[in-house]
């Protein structure tokens, strides 16, 4: 049965560094892998789409990268800002299955 | 704009009553979502449509049914709500085309009381 972990649960930046988010699966077939956002009180809401065959993604100061051999996923944020404190969540599709499934997500803090 | 709306957002009711939770999506998606979100757990899914009157259960089905009768809309039903399904619940949508990405409702907070 396919996991998905992210460690650490929570996570403490001061504004301005740059910081990594990590996520792992353990069957490796996946379709693709997807980095969300989400808000307190709030809804999901996409940030990078990474399928199967592709190593990363880039949008703005955020890049996802995706190593499916050693079934682990990045989400890289340059030069964090305090409006990026939210619980970032990945999610992997299997293959051949209409269904996702998530990790339980970092919560993270930028400091000011 | 992609669109997948919740239609409450805050509910409380009691025991023993039956809740309905609707969703409705604007993208012509196939595949429809129901998750509910638990601190400490994580989004886990309850059931899923991937076409008008199809449905699959999910992770954790026990106690609730949903109906599909048109292919942009989606209900989550309690038929007898109790209160350990308090719980923040999220709808979502996605082409069944494989590759897609998923959209998601702003959810639904329902208290049971």
């Amino acid at each position: 049965k396919q996991e998905v972990t992210q460690i650490p649960a929570a996570l403490s930046v001061p504004e301005g560094e740059n910081l990594v988010l990590n996520c792992s699966f353990t069957d490796s077939a996946i379709y693709n892998l997807q980095w969300f956002r989400q808000d307190p009180g709030k809804g999901l809401t996409s940030l990078l789409l990474i399928q199967s065959s592709q190593r990363e993604q880039t949008s703005g100061r955020l890049n996802a990268s995706l190593d499916k051999s050693s079934g682990r996923s990045t989400l890289y944020i340059a030069a964090s800002q305090p409006g990026d404190s939210a619980t970032y969540l990945c999610a992997v599709r299997l293959w051949g299955d209409d269904k996702i499934i998530f990790g339980k997500g970092t919560r993270l803090h930028i400091l000011p | 704009d992609v669109k997948v709306t919740q239609s409450s957002r805050y509910l409380v009711k009691r025991t023993g009553e039956k809740v309905f939770l609707e969703c409705v999506q604007d993208m012509d998606h196939e595949n429809m979502f129901w998750y509910r979100q638990d601190p400490g757990l994580g989004l886990r899914l309850i059931y899923f449509s991937y076409d008008v009157k199809m449905k699959e259960k999910g992770d954790i089905p026990e106690g609730y049914s949903v109906s599909r009768e048109k292919k942009e809309r989606f209900s989550l039903i309690l038929e007898s709500a109790s209160t350990n399904q308090t719980s923040m619940y999220l709808c979502a949508s996605s082409l069944r085309v494989s590759g897609n990405t998923i959209y998601f409702g702003e959810g639904s907070w329902l208290t049971v009381v």
